[in-house]
């Protein structure tokens, strides 16, 4: 069965550290979006790629990067970690319009 | 622009009692609109999606859901709550020819025995 798995699960890091999050998805999607989920501001958007070598940025993109070499990967690279990036991330693909699959998501703790 | 209001943020209802949450959006063009359910420390689950078919849309977990285009609305029902319906519920709407999702703020629903 297709499905998108993200790595790690739980993330502990020191304030200034580079960090990257994996996104993987064997559905063959050419759209993946990042989010991050905190208390009271639902999910926001960060970054979103629509095929290879293509990205953009979201709403909360300041702070992150991300890059798109294939089309099952899109890691979210962390450059220098601060403490409000502390929050639950969420990878999630589609095909064009249509349904949002999402994984299971990665909590980062920025110490 | 493109936006969605979820107009509850918390909802309690008791066991076997109708589910209500509300949902209402803005859009230019021919929007999908779909409902997503995550339970605490999970990732998120499609309860189910309407894209320009039957405006009466079922889900899983006997969800449902009316797309009312001259209200602008989506909202989603159930008959009678489950214990196991306790759990945080988004709205969330896409446009024709763009890729993004638009997700509102979320209703987290109680359920009370």
């Amino acid at each position: 069965d297709a499905e998108i798995t993200q790595s790690p699960r739980h993330k502990i890091t020191e304030t200034g550290r580079q960090v990257t999050l994996a996104c993987h998805q064997t559905w063959n999607h050419n759209n993946m979006f990042w989010y991050r989920q905190d208390l009271g501001h639902g999910l926001r958007l960060i970054h979103y790629s629509y095929g290879v070598q293509d990205t953009n940025k979201g709403e909360v993109s300041d702070g992150y990067s991300v890059s798109r070499s294939n089309t099952e990967d899109l890691p979210l690279t962390l450059e220098s970690a601060a403490s409000s990036q502390t929050s639950v991330y969420f990878c999630a693909s589609s095909e064009r319009r249509d349904t949002q699959y999402f994984g299971p998501g990665t909590r980062l703790t920025v110490l | 622009a493109q936006s969605v209001t979820q107009l509850d943020s918390h909802v309690s209802v008791s066991e076997g009692t109708p589910v209500l949450l509300r949902c209402n959006y803005s859009s230019s063009y021919s929007p999908s609109l779909f409902w997503y359910v995550q339970h605490p420390n999970k990732g998120l689950q499609l309860l189910l999606k309407y894209t320009s078919a039957a405006t009466l849309v079922k889900g899983i977990n006997g969800f449902e859901a009316e797309f009312k285009k001259s209200e602008t609305s989506f909202h989603l029902t159930k008959p009678s709550a489950h214990m196991s319906d306790a759990a945080e519920y988004f709205c969330v709407v896409s446009e024709y020819n763009f890729n993004k999702f638009y997700f509102g703020s979320g209703t987290k629903l109680n359920v009370k025995p």
